[in-house]
C-alpha cells in the first residue's frame, strides 16, 4: 500500500479567506498524486492531477486559478482554496499512485473538510 | 451511460450472509479494476484490485472480473456490521489516462 497523510484535517473558514491543504507520501516518492472533491452523498469527483515538478493538469469545469495545485517535490502536493466561498466547502482527499508488478494503484489521503461560513 | 455504473443501493444484508455488489463499465480497453470501501465521513480505502478475468480472493473478500462482458463484482462473505459502508467500483483503462473512473458507489447495509 502507501501512507499518505493530510493536514489540516478539518478548516473553518470565512467567506473570501485562502485555504492551503497539504498532502504528503509519508512511505514513498510521488510523481503523480490526485486531488478529488467530495460533497455529500456523491461520489468522488476528480479535480486535478499533480504532476511534480509540472503544472497540474485539471478537469474540466475546475477553475485552475481558484484551486491552486503546487507538487514541489516527491513527498508533497498542495492544494490552495483561493477566495473561498460557502459553496466550495466540502470534503477534499488527495491520492497518491504507486506502481505495482500489476500496474498503477491510487492510495488515498484521510481527506481534509472544509467549511466555508 | 455513465462510464462506470453501479446500484446505489442500500443493500441490506443480514450478519453472516454474503453481499453481491456489481459494476459495469463502458470502456471495453480498460486494464485495471479497484475496490475502494469508504466509511461515512471517510476517505476511500483500496480493498481489492483485479486485473485478469476471473476470481481474486483475500480474505472474506473475492473479487470477479469478466472483460468480455464489461462486468467486476465484489463478493463480501460472512458479512459483519462492520462491513457497513459504501463500495466504490473504480476503473482505470487507456481511455483515461491514468485516472481512475469511479462509479457512484453501492452502500451496504449488514444487520445484526
Amino acid at each position: 500500500g502507501a501512507v499518505v497523510s493530510q493536514h489540516p484535517s478539518w478548516v473553518i473558514c470565512k467567506s473570501g479567506t485562502s485555504v492551503k491543504i497539504e498532502c504528503r507520501s509519508l512511505d514513498f516518492q510521488a510523481t503523480t498524486m490526485f486531488w478529488y472533491r467530495q460533497f455529500p452523498k456523491q461520489s468522488l469527483m476528480l479535480m486535478a492531477t499533480s504532476n511534480e515538478g509540472s503544472k497540474a493538469t485539471y478537469e474540466q469545469g475546475v477553475e485552475k486559478d481558484k484551486f491552486l495545485i503546487n507538487h514541489a517535490s516527491l513527498t508533497l502536493s498542495t492544494l490552495t482554496v483561493t477566495s473561498a466561498h460557502p459553496e466550495d466547502s466540502s470534503f477534499y482527499i488527495c491520492s497518491v499512485q504507486r506502481q505495482t508488478r500489476r500496474g498503477e494503484t491510487q492510495y488515498f489521503g484521510p481527506g481534509t473538510r472544509l467549511l466555508v461560513l | 451511460q455513465k462510464e462506470v455504473e453501479q446500484n446505489s443501493g442500500p443493500l441490506s444484508v443480514p450478519e453472516g450472509a454474503i453481499a453481491s455488489l456489481n459494476c459495469t463499465y463502458s470502456d471495453r480497453v480498460s486494464q485495471s479494476f479497484f475496490w475502494y470501501r469508504q466509511y461515512s465521513g471517510k476517505s476511500p480505502e483500496l480493498i481489492m484490485s483485479i486485473y485478469s478475468n476471473g476470481d481474486k480472493e483475500d480474505g472474506r473478500f473475492t473479487a470477479q472480473l469478466n472483460k468480455a462482458s464489461q462486468y467486476v463484482s465484489l463478493l463480501i462473505r460472512d458479512s459483519q456490521p462492520s462491513d457497513s459502508a459504501t463500495y466504490l467500483c473504480a476503473v482505470n483503462g487507456q481511455a483515461a489516462g491514468n485516472k481512475l473512473t469511479f462509479g457512484g458507489g453501492t452502500r451496504v447495509l449488514v444487520k445484526p
